[in-house]
């Protein structure tokens, strides 16, 4: 069974820096693309940043780029994202979630973690 | 960025109705479209992907259709667990890849 559990989420003043991790298991971690999306309290979803099967690539949203680093462990099966500089619109419940297929940049969602909560508060 | 745009922003209707939620895209995005259903606390599970296709699992009285730039997700005759909010989400495009606003679907 494919499961995806975030944490590192919390409460964290504004111009800080926090990391989440999402730890993989139920599939080969190091054959797919894994990506971050965020979502407000009662608003969207937002993707914010997602790095490849292979070759490491990363790519980002315009509003974290500079301030958010995505990465992975593919011998702990784990996705971190770096997350620095926090601002008061970072606040919102952080979804890892899978690639939909192995060794492809097929970047839809079938597998998703039940979110890490972070506030940015003074 | 390619926008996508839903409507209705919600959809008051009945179980056992017919329910039709769109999606339209700034630009081309093919067929590579997918649609998610979101429940209150729970994370997104995707329904549809590549416009038509059916994740696994995914009852048959849900389907998806279009191409390019409109986009069509229906659910034939509602069930009570359908009312929900739903999300669609393009990825011909990235970064960035981006979502609709939703559709929230409410019992009438």
């Amino acid at each position: 069974e494919v499961q995806l559990v975030e944490s590192g989420g919390g409460l964290v003043q504004p111009g800080r820096s926090l990391r989440l991790s999402c730890a993989a298991s139920g599939f080969t971690f190091q054959d797919y693309g894994m990506n971050w999306v965020r979502q407000t309290p009662g608003k969207g979803l937002e993707w914010v940043a997602l790095i490849t099967w292979t070759t490491n690539r990363t790519a980002y949203a315009d509003s974290v780029k500079g301030r958010f680093t995505i990465s992975r462990d593919n011998a702990k099966n784990i996705l971190y994202l770096q997350m620095t500089a926090l601002r008061a619109e970072d606040t919102a419940l952080y979804y890892c979630a899978r690639g939909r297929v192995a060794g492809r940049q097929v970047y839809d969602f079938a597998y998703w973690g039940q979110g890490a909560l972070v506030t940015v508060s003074s | 960025e390619v926008v996508l745009t839903q409507s209705p922003g919600t959809l008051s209707l009945s179980p056992g109705e017919r329910a039709t939620l769109s999606c339209r895209a700034s630009q081309n995005v093919g067929t590579f479209l997918a649609w998610y259903q979101q429940k209150p606390g729970q994370a997104p599970r995707l329904l549809i992907y590549d416009a038509f296709n059916r994740a696994t699992g995914v009852p048959d009285r849900f389907s998806g259709s279009g191409s390019g730039t409109d986009f069509t997700l229906t659910i034939s005759s509602l069930e009570p667990d359908d009312f929900a909010v739903y999300f669609c989400q393009q990825r011909i495009t990235w970064p960035p890849i981006t979502f609709g606003q939703g559709t929230r679907l409410e019992i009438k």
